[in-house]
């Protein structure tokens, strides 16, 4: 069981679809976020959200659209993406990163694999 | 300088063995520090929090050194089950680029071996 929830698990898109990706956090936080995993390559943060205001956004493409409709859910926007882009897409959640507590460590969701054709 | 920095490795251990990871961060403002377990295609895992004093957690014993900058994990009696990458993820200042946001290493493999 896993308090970060992703869906879906894997992911085939041409380069012309669009699909979104979504996550789901039962444990209160008030931060998620999404990283993407390539092959080989460290763990790159691509959007923050704090308290649904987006306080991150790591200089990502704009095929990339995220949403935060409440601080539960996160949505991961895709459209005219590139071979590149393939990889994996894991969203995060933990404590809000604005208050001053220390733990506060990320629990990631088991991602989403995704492949573009 | 990266933001965070470890060894890539791989680590080729036999079980039992003893082995140490470092992982060096740039921002001398940082404030809390983790080691994260990641198996082959899966999502990280915490594996533990480092502490100021240092902390143990049965076999790993994680260590903070704030002078120097870097943050180790040692995995004594090294178990096949070990084998893995571990991340080390380090929580910048609330203040400037970092924003209190969680940075993460490249991740050093571990292979253990019968």
């Amino acid at each position: 069981e896993t308090g970060v929830t992703q869906t879906p698990r894997h992911l085939v898109m041409g380069m012309t679809n669009k699909k979104s990706l979504k996550c789901e956090q039962h444990l209160g936080h008030n931060a998620m976020y999404w990283y993407k995993q390539s092959a080989k390559k460290p763990l790159e943060l691509m959007f923050v959200y704090n308290f649904k205001e987006q306080t991150e956004n790591n200089s990502v493409p704009s095929r990339f659209s995220p949403e935060c409709p409440n601080s539960s859910h996160l949505f991961l926007h895709l459209h005219t993406l590139q071979p590149e882009d393939s990889a994996l897409y894991l969203c995060a959640s933990s404590l809000g990163v604005r208050t001053g507590a220390l733990n506060t460590e990320a629990f990631f969701g088991q991602g989403t694999r995704l492949t573009v054709v | 300088r990266k933001e965070v920095e470890q060894d890539p490795g791989p680590f080729n251990v036999p079980e039992g063995a003893t082995v140490a990871f470092n992982c060096t961060y740039s921002n001398s403002a940082s404030q809390s520090f983790f080691w994260y377990r990641q198996d082959c295609r899966k999502e990280p895992k915490l594996l533990m929090s480092v502490y100021s004093s240092g902390n143990e957690d049965g076999r790993f014993t994680a260590q903070l050194n704030r002078a120097s900058q870097y943050i180790s994990l040692l995995i004594r009696d090294s178990k096949l089950s070990d084998s893995a990458t571990y991340l080390c993820a380090v929580k910048g200042p609330l203040y400037g680029g970092s924003q209190g946001n969680l940075i993460f290493g490249k991740g050093t493999k571990l292979s253990v071996k019968p």
